[in-house]
């Protein structure tokens, strides 16, 4: 079964420094691929997925961007943090079919002071 | 506008009852549902699909519905325990991407239950 790993955990970063969240893909190959966000007492915001290597979609206009350099590697960055920023961050994959569950990573708590 | 509507409210009850969770649709004519379960600080777990042409479905001690009319489910657990405290998320299929839909999830409900 495939398994998703994120780091770090949690995060503190100061407003306008970079981030760089990876996520890798372990079990399986060609996944779709996600980014969500997760306010406090909010639900998932789809961010970003990727049905391939380079092929990104932005489902929100946000300060962040994504990358997919490898099959199974899916990267979040952004140039310049805003407080607007901060949240739990969850990378998803699913190896596809329409009705296939997604399997979560465990996220990283990001907070922009 | 599609909408999925979970109560917002903590569901509290007692050690071996049966909680009963509720997700509401407006706007959608889903091929299926799914429920996941998120424990604080985790990432969520798929627990149950459902598809449109079922009308309920088991695993355990958990028990989906989904009701096409109403355009509504219910998440059941029996015998409830304090290990089942958790928020529970419903998730309708969104656009399509891939060969696949991508998932678009509810706020979730919070269930607490108390020895």
């Amino acid at each position: 079964s495939q398994t998703i790993h994120q780091w770090p955990a949690t995060l503190v970063q100061p407003v306008g420094s970079p981030l760089s969240l990876e996520c890798t893909v372990e079990g399986t190959s060609n996944p779709n691929l996600y980014w969500y966000r997760q306010a406090a007492g909010r639900g998932l915001q789809l961010l970003f997925y990727s049905v391939g290597i380079g092929q990104i979609s932005s489902e929100v206009p946000q300060n962040l961007s994504a990358s997919r350099p490898q099959d199974r590697q899916f990267i979040l960055s952004s140039k310049k943090l805003l407080l607007s920023d901060s949240g739990f961050y969850l990378c998803a994959g699913t190896i596809g079919g329409y009705n296939s569950p997604l399997h979560f990573g465990n996220g990283t708590r990001l907070t922009v002071t | 506008s599609q909408k999925i509507e979970q109560n917002s409210e903590a569901l509290n009850i007692q050690e071996g009852k049966t909680a009963t969770l509720t997700c509401n649709y407006t706007n959608y004519s889903p091929a299926y549902l799914q429920w996941y379960r998120q424990d604080p600080g985790r990432g969520p777990v798929f627990l149950l699909l459902i598809r449109e042409n079922e009308k309920e479905k088991r695993k355990e001690r958990l028990k989906v519905t989904f009701d096409t009319t109403l355009k509504q489910s219910l998440f059941h657990i029996t015998a409830s325990q304090p290990a089942d405290s958790a928020t529970y998320l419903c998730a309708l299929p969104g656009s399509a991407s891939g060969g696949s839909y991508i998932p678009t999830f509810g706020r979730g409900t919070s269930l607490i239950v108390h020895p």
